[in-house]
């Protein structure tokens, strides 16, 4: 089956510190790629739609500059946290759909926990 | 616009025991709706969906769900549940016609299934 794999799975890292998180899928071209933002015992809040070869598209409220998204391949979106703070200590999950399934499922990655210190 | 009820926080189940865990959606026009599951510091799995045809769906694992347009709902249902399905639920929807690649999820049901 389609497996998306994110990179790394865990990071504790000092205030000020940007942080990158990568997003791959490993069996399947993925145009249109979703970051997730996951706060303890509550739903998923879109960050972002990453556009391979295009610019991001934001979900309002988001900063774009402190969230820098890049989809420079088919298989690859990366999320930088920048000049990291302990309030965006968090858990980020990216997700991918398969290249021409628009109504189809999409498939996520396991996760990334972001600890700021 | 689109959105995804869950009404429940937490259901508990005992082991054996049918579960639903509930689910209302509302779109503007047909709905494509998705059950998720996520076990803990884990990304989500995609159960099962429906996109049109028969209204109850077969997914992954047992699980079920059916599609009911007049009460605009989609429950999903196990006959009968194991300790292994405890976990957190989330239902989605995204609208047909609305020319909007997003996928909206719901707050998310824990299941808890009680030996």
């Amino acid at each position: 089956g389609a497996v998306v794999s994110q990179h790394p799975s865990w990071v504790i890292c000092k205030s000020g510190t940007s942080v990158k998180i990568e997003c791959r899928s490993l069996d399947f071209q993925a145009t249109t790629m979703f970051w997730y933002r996951q706060f303890p015992k509550q739903s998923l809040m879109l960050m972002a739609t990453s556009n391979e070869g295009s610019k991001a598209t934001y979900e309002q409220g988001v900063e774009k500059d402190k969230f820098l998204i890049n989809h420079a391949s088919l298989t690859l979106s990366t999320l930088t946290v920048t000049s990291a703070h302990p309030e965006d200590s968090s858990f980020y999950i990216c997700s991918a759909r398969e290249t021409g399934t628009i109504n189809q499922p999409q498939h996520f990655g396991d996760g990334t926990r972001l600890s700021i210190l | 616009a689109q959105s995804v009820a869950q009404p429940e926080d937490q259901v508990n189940v005992a082991e054996g025991n049918p579960l639903t865990v509930k689910c209302t959606y509302s779109v503007s026009g047909n709905p494509y709706l998705f059950w998720y599951v996520q076990y803990p510091n884990r990304g989500l799995q995609f159960l099962l969906k429906y996109i049109t045809g028969d209204n109850l769906v077969k997914g992954s694992y047992g699980f079920e769900a059916e599609f009911n347009k007049s009460q605009t709902s989609f429950h999903l249902k196990k006959p009968s549940a194991l300790v292994s399905d405890s976990a957190l639920y989330f239902c989605a929807v995204r609208d047909i016609g609305g020319g909007y690649q997003k996928v909206t999820f719901g707050t998310g049901t824990k299941l808890q299934v009680i030996p």
